[in-house]
């Protein structure tokens, strides 16, 4: 199956920093999905996004599917921000199938 | 607001019992999963179903099971509970069978003693 590989593993920023967060993954992929679980353990759908670019708010995500990689950009990073972030990626076509990356851990810093 | 809720939050539970945790979405979504999330091992699909009446394996689908009746309800069972199924559960749904966004649900901590 797919391998999601996911960079760097923890993070520390201070509040108001940016950061870029990393998803490769092994093959083509015609579902990519970006989560953030919350230090309460809710997990949040960010962006559903297989190919291209899309923003909300502070955040935005770029795939480039044709490298094998899609990149979570936080800019003007708050303590809210801080949680673990997930890519998941598929490509067989089915949701069942979206494999999961093993997150960054991002800590937002007063 | 329509929303997947799981039931119950937090439960422990002894080796060797049954334990049922439940999943309820308002979306009117045909696709539901259940995915459990250890430290080392991330989110690992269970079971999931693409409509009422089916049912799949999914990775680590030994020592669970779960039934579709209707389309809110996907509970998961566990039919004799072990100390290596304490973890935390996850449900999910999504729209499109294909290509969806995935909801997940707040999740329910399982503790087998």
């Amino acid at each position: 199956g797919i391998q999601v590989e996911q960079s760097p593993p923890d993070l520390i920023l201070q509040e108001g920093a940016n950061s870029t967060l990393r998803c490769n993954f092994s093959d083509s992929v015609n579902n990519l999905q970006w989560f953030h679980q919350n230090p309460w353990g809710q997990l949040i759908n960010l962006f559903y996004i297989p190919s291209g670019t899309k923003q909300n708010g502070r955040l935005s995500a770029t795939t480039v599917a044709t490298e094998r990689y899609s990149l979570l950009y936080i800019s003007s990073s708050q303590t809210t921000d801080s949680g673990v972030y997930f890519c998941a990626a598929d490509n067989t076509g089915t949701a069942s199938k979206l494999t999961f990356g093993t997150g960054t851990r991002l800590q937002v810093m007063l | 607001d329509a929303e997947i809720t799981q039931s119950p939050r937090h439960k422990i539970t002894e080796t060797g019992r049954q334990v049922t945790l439940a999943c309820h979405q308002t979306w009117n979504h045909n696709n539901m999963f259940w995915y459990r999330q250890d430290l080392g091992h991330g989110l690992r699909l269970i079971h999931y179903s693409y409509g009422v009446q089916d049912t799949n394996k999914g990775e680590v689908s030994d020592g669970y099971s779960v039934s579709r009746s209707n389309t809110e309800d996907l509970p998961l069972t566990l039919e004799s509970a072990a100390s290596s199924q304490t973890s935390v559960y996850f449900c999910a749904s999504s729209r499109d069978s294909n290509t969806g966004e995935l909801f997940f649900g707040e999740g329910s901590r399982l503790t087998v003693l």
